[in-house]
C-alpha cells in the first residue's frame, strides 16, 4: 500500500526562521516524492519534485528512503511562503499520486 | 491558456438531489484526475482516465458517485443522490509528464 503522512496540521513560524515541513511515506517499491502547494484563492501546484533536484522559492526537499521521508525546508521563510502544502508519491508504474493531508504553514512577520 | 477550467464555482444543493460537476482539461493531456478535499481527509483521488477510459475508480466512495469523460476536452462527476457528507471541494486535474494540473475546484455544498 500507499501511504504519505504529513503529521502536522498547522506550522506557525515567524519571518526569517527556518521552516521543516515534515513528510514519511510508506511504499515498498522506488517511489518519486512531489510537493505541492496551495496558496491563499490559487490553484494546487507543483512546488518541486525529488528527482529534479532543485531549489525552488528557496525549498528545497531531500528523498530519505532509509528514514523514508521527504521533508521540505527553507533556512529563512517568507510571508509570502504562507499556504497549504501537500507532499505527495507516486509508486513506481502507478500514474496516480497518494497525497498527504496537508500542512498549513503560517508565516507571521 | 487559461489551465484546467471547472464548473461551477460553487454549488449550493439540497439533500437528495443531483449533482454534476464539469471539468474541461489541458488540450494535449492524456490523464484526468477526479480529487475531493474535506479539512478531516486531505485530498483524496475518486477516479482518474487515461485517453478518456476510467483506469481506476477505487476511490469513489459509493454508487451515488460517477463519472464520464466522452471525449478528450470534457468530463464529469456526478453525485445522485447528493448527502450533507459530500460537501467538499471537488478538484479536476490533467496530466502532462508527471505534472498535474489543477482546476480552480468546485465548492460544494449539500444542505
Amino acid at each position: 500500500a500507499q501511504r504519505v503522512t504529513q503529521p502536522e496540521k498547522l506550522l506557525s513560524v515567524f519571518k526569517g526562521a527556518p521552516v521543516e515541513l515534515k513528510c514519511n511515506y510508506s511504499y515498498s517499491g522506488s517511489p518519486e516524492l512531489f510537493w505541492y502547494v496551495q496558496y491563499s484563492r490559487q490553484r494546487l501546484q507543483l512546488l518541486l519534485r525529488h528527482i529534479s533536484r532543485e531549489s525552488i522559492k528557496g525549498f528545497t526537499a531531500d528523498l530519505n528512503k532509509g528514514e523514508t521521508s521527504f521533508h521540505l525546508k527553507k533556512p529563512f521563510a517568507q510571508e509570502e511562503d504562507s499556504a497549504m502544502y501537500y507532499c505527495a508519491l507516486k509508486g513506481t508504474g502507478f500514474q496516480k499520486l497518494v497525497f498527504g493531508t496537508g500542512t498549513r504553514l503560517l508565516v507571521s512577520p | 491558456d487559461a489551465g484546467v477550467i471547472q464548473s461551477p464555482r460553487h454549488e449550493v444543493t439540497e439533500m437528495g438531489q443531483e449533482v454534476t460537476l464539469r471539468c474541461k482539461p489541458i488540450s494535449g493531456h492524456d490523464y484526468l484526475f477526479w480529487y475531493r478535499q474535506t479539512m478531516m481527509r486531505g485530498l483524496e483521488l475518486l477516479i482518474y482516465f487515461n485517453n478518456n477510459v476510467p483506469i481506476d475508480d477505487s476511490g469513489m466512495p459509493e454508487d451515488r458517485f460517477s463519472a464520464k469523460m466522452p471525449n478528450a476536452s470534457f468530463s464529469t462527476l456526478k453525485i445522485q443522490p447528493s448527502e450533507p457528507r459530500d460537501s467538499a471541494v471537488y478538484f479536476c486535474a490533467s496530466r502532462f509528464s508527471d505534472t498535474q494540473y489543477f482546476g480552480p475546484g468546485t465548492r460544494l455544498t449539500v444542505l
